[in-house]
């Protein structure tokens, strides 16, 4: 299975962009990125995901680089409710059908 | 339409003790999943079900079990608790299993606290 890894934390200042990178180096020919993030004592929340093209939907744009290895989570303004934490994960395929593989994500902290 | 919901959303229980959580998925999802989340090892994942039927398995042990009704609805049992099962469990649901497009959606969690 692909592992992600992820900057520990990050701050942004609200109405700025939020750009979080993410590397998945090891990532095969047939997994999809996928995005969740988890605000404080929630569950977490479907943002977006792909396979190779970037993709963009109302919360966010997803940026993967051309050989895949790596990829960027972009909020274009920053709220103070995005202050959650990002997790960057790697759907994996064969036998292990249905569930994801959570790391520790990314701290985003939203300033005024 | 409604979310996951789980129930109960808060519990707290004594060493030795057994506890079954409930997930009601999304009308309309056949696969409900199952994670373990704690502060050291963040989001893990317990098993998977799909049509009543044990898809597939994290690391975890024996104690910790599943089920799926034919409404789509599961519940997860854990048995002789210890300490260390203090967890916030998460539920998700899906469409199917297996086809690398599906999301998932998480519910809210039931925070199982064990003394």
């Amino acid at each position: 299975d692909a592992k992600t890894t992820q900057p520990t934390s990050m701050d942004c200042a609200e109405g700025r962009a939020a750009n979080l990178p993410c590397n998945h180096s090891t990532i095969s020919g047939n997994e999809y990125v996928y995005w969740y993030r988890q605000i404080h004592s929630q569950g977490p929340q479907y943002i977006i995901h792909g396979l190779k093209n970037n993709e963009t939907n109302e919360m966010a744009s997803l940026i993967i680089t051309e050989d895949r290895k790596s990829s960027t989570l972009i909020l274009p303004h920053a709220t103070l409710r995005d202050t959650a934490v990002y997790y960057c994960i790697v759907r994996v395929s064969g036998g292990s059908q249905g569930n994801l593989i959570f790391g520790k994500g990314t701290k985003l902290s939203v300033k005024p | 339409k409604a979310g996951v919901t789980q129930t109960p959303r808060y519990l707290i229980k004594t060493r030795g003790q057994q506890v079954t959580l409930s997930c009601s998925p999304i009308s309309g999802h056949r696969s409900v999943s199952w994670y373990q989340q704690t502060p050291g090892q963040g989001l893990q994942f317990l098993f998977e079900y799909f049509s009543e039927t044990q898809r597939n398995k994290g690391n975890f042990p024996g104690r910790f079990s599943g089920r799926q009704f034919s409404n789509s609805r599961s519940e997860m049992n854990v048995s002789t608790l210890e300490l260390g099962d203090s967890a916030l469990y998460l539920c998700a649901s899906s469409l199917t299993s297996g086809a690398p497009w599906k999301t998932q959606y998480f519910g809210p969690g039931t925070r199982l606290l064990v003394l």
